[in-house]
């Protein structure tokens, strides 16, 4: 059974500050997504992964993957409000012939003035 | 159209009450999801349709039934649910080839009364 675990769960931080997510998952894949979700709405999508070395970035955010690790990062660099939010990483799992997103827990942002 | 549309997007219903969520995308995508995201919690998989056929279902109770009446729709038929059924609702879709990503819908936020 497919494990998506994310490091750190809480995290609060000053604006203008940098730092580094992790989600590791527990079999192989190479279907990694981020989203954002704030209270009462939706999940945003913010990266899709597909192979090992993917390296994307939007705005203040990057995200990679390592598949040979079974880790994937999210750097936030000068962290501003707005980022405040809740961050899912989802890894793609083949079951019966369809795909399905496995969630990590999910790690709640606030960034303080 | 790059959207899946849910519908409605609050509804409280009893316990006796029968009554049904849907939800539509106009992007061609040939598997559709229902989630489940209680409060504080990662959303958690339900049903999977892939080109209009059931290809996983989560062991969710017979109180949910899902239909897809044709590749655009999706729908989610509510009966006697108990008050611990009251989460967010998430309807999402993607391709099923050349794989880049999930379309999540706005959501329903249920309320069993």
């Amino acid at each position: 059974e497919l494990k998506v675990e994310q490091n750190p769960l809480f995290l609060s931080m000053q604006e203008g500050k940098n730092y580094t997510i992790y989600c590791n998952y527990s079999t192989t894949s190479d279907r990694l997504y981020w989203y954002r979700q704030d209270p009462g709405k939706s999940l945003e999508s913010l990266f899709v992964l597909l192979s090992n070395g993917a390296v994307k970035q939007e705005g203040r955010l990057m995200a990679s993957l390592d598949t040979k690790a079974r880790l994937s990062t999210l750097h936030i660099t000068a962290a501003v409000h707005d980022l405040s939010a809740t961050y899912f990483c989802a890894v793609g799992d083949e079951a019966g012939g369809s795909e399905k997103l496995v969630f990590g827990k999910g790690m709640k942002l606030t960034v303080n003035p | 159209d790059t959207e899946v549309t849910q519908t409605p997007k609050h509804l409280v219903m009893g316990m006796t009450n029968k009554k049904s969520l849907k939800c539509e995308q106009h992007m061609g995508h040939r598997a559709m999801y229902w989630y489940k995201q209680k409060a504080k919690k990662p959303p958690e998989l339900m049903f999977v349709y892939s080109y209009e056929k059931l290809s996983i279902n989560e062991s969710v109770p017979s109180r949910f039934s899902p239909e897809c009446p044709n590749s655009s729709l999706l729908n989610l038929h509510l009966h006697a649910l108990q008050p611990e059924d009251s989460a967010l609702y998430l309807c999402a879709s993607s391709r099923l080839t050349g794989h880049y990503g999930y379309t999540f819908g706005s959501g329903t936020r249920l309320t069993v009364v």
